[in-house]
């Protein structure tokens, strides 16, 4: 069965450095999505992406965060210059509609941990 | 409360009963949708019932949903210890993102 995968499955970087991470969507998924999860909190829509752009974003992705689809399988999410509170579980989700009636494979979640 | 708030936050029961999960959102939806999450892994889509539904089925798993009280309630028959997990429901409002509540965490004691 198809899945998002994502790596890595835990980072740690100090704060202020630039952390990539990086998600493989289903292969035939069109939408693509980050949302993150702080230990202990709910899960927090981050950003939709959408034929090379940005279609939605929430007040969390500030100028620090960005993402791209660099080729044909890869999506990333970049923090130039991480900070504590980003510390997270960070999920890469892929749909193969768009708007929210259809439904968002997760993948397994890489833990960023800043020190 | 916020979007998609669950009650209770924990459920213990044991192996063989019933649990149920209860979700309740404050705006306008067109579907929701719960997910299973166990400790530390990624989520896992469980079922989506649109605005227009009432109830939905998938194996053990039973959803209602009531709009004109804003809330759902998701079953899970015969329960396992398999089924130990947390429960989020997550709404969708026609835009794209999911707005997730804080979430139900399940016990299944043998």
């Amino acid at each position: 069965e198809p899945e998002v995968t994502q790596t890595p499955s835990h980072q740690v970087t100090q704060m202020g450095q630039e952390v990539i991470l990086r998600c493989v969507p289903i292969s035939n998924h069109l939408y693509f999505y980050w949302y993150r999860q702080i230990l202990g909190q709910k899960v927090e829509f981050l950003v939709s992406f959408y034929n090379n752009e940005i279609s939605e974003k929430s007040e969390i992705f500030d100028d620090q965060f960005s993402v791209e689809r660099p080729d044909g399988s890869n999506f990333t999410l970049k923090i130039r210059s991480t900070k504590l509170e980003d510390s997270a579980m960070y999920f890469c989700a892929s749909s193969a509609q768009g708007g929210s009636y259809n439904e968002q494979f997760f993948g397994p979640g890489t833990r960023l941990t800043v020190l | 409360s916020q979007q998609g708030e669950e009650d209770p936050q924990a459920l213990s029961i044991q192996e063989g009963e019933n649990a149920t999960m209860n979700c309740s959102y404050k705006t306008s939806i067109n579907n929701l949708q719960w997910y299973r999450q166990n400790s530390g892994r990624g989520l896992v889509h469980l079922i989506l019932i649109r605005s227009n539904e009432r109830e939905k089925h998938s194996g053990r798993l039973r959803v209602t949903l009531d709009t004109s009280k804003k809330s759902s309630s998701l079953l899970i028959t015969a329960s396992r210890a398999a089924d130990t997990a947390s429960y989020f429901c997550a709404t969708g409002s026609g835009v794209q993102k999911l707005v997730f509540g804080q979430g139900t965490r399940l016990t299944i004691n043998p």
